[in-house]
């Protein structure tokens, strides 16, 4: 089973910063990554999928990339609503659809 | 509109089973797979299980196998999962969702189980 390495496990960042995230899968996962977001008491939001598509409705100021076993996700000037905890899901050969750690992003 | 509903919070003892709904709105149910996501306190998601509704066609994770049940009545557009006997570790949240292309793109809003004696 892949298995996918979120880092760092919390990055603390000021509002309009660069927030830069890695996810690294065990094997290739070619560029079937996405990334998700999390704010407390909510649901997971899908923010980008096959590793440098936007979902609907996402800003511009969030962007994917990588490909094979290394992405990141930039979140280019974080906004407020942006500290929440990340995580990376790859859907190869799925099912498993596996999820990595996350990424906690917060207020420094 | 998509929109998946979940059935309200459970609080059970240990032993006891359980069954909790998703039910999808506003796309054809039959079309998609669902998958379940559980997420206990403040840890991260945990892939349980997937199902395709239009023949019951289920896959689990190998944590969740034989730990849980997954189902779908069609006839109503709801999925299930089902525990026979809970267990404190089985506190959490449980989330269903949507899968296109093995994405999830639409999540409910989550049913938190308490398991506590």
């Amino acid at each position: 089973e892949i298995v996918l390495t979120q880092s760092p496990a919390t990055l603390s960042l000021s509002p309009g910063e660069r927030a830069t995230l890695s996810c690294r899968a065990s094997q290739s996962v070619t560029s079937q990554l996405a990334w998700y977001q999390q704010k407390p008491g909510q649901a997971p939001r899908l923010l980008i999928y096959d590793a440098s598509n936007r979902a609907t409705g996402i800003p511009a100021r969030f962007s994917g990339s990588g490909s094979g076993t290394d992405f990141t996700l930039t979140i280019s000037n974080l906004e407020p609503e942006d500290f929440a905890v990340y995580y990376c899901q790859h859907r190869t050969n799925w099912p498993p659809l596996t999820f990595g750690g996350g990424t906690k992003v917060e207020i420094k | 509109e998509v929109q998946l509903v979940q059935s309200g919070a459970e609080v059970k003892k240990p032993g006891e089973s359980l069954k909790i709904s998703c039910k999808g709105f506003g796309y054809s149910f039959t079309g998609y797979w669902l998958g379940w996501v559980r997420q206990m306190p403040g840890k991260g998601l945990e892939w349980m299980g997937v199902i395709y509704p239009y023949d019951s066609d289920t896959r689990y994770s190998p944590s969740f196998q034989g730990q849980v049940t997954i189902s779908a009545d069609k006839s109503i557009s709801t999925a299930y999962v089902q525990w026979s006997a809970l267990k404190a570790s089985d506190t959490a949240m449980y989330y269903c969702a949507r899968l296109r292309d093995g994405y999830y793109d639409y999540w409910g809003p989550g049913t938190l189980v308490t398991v506590s004696s």
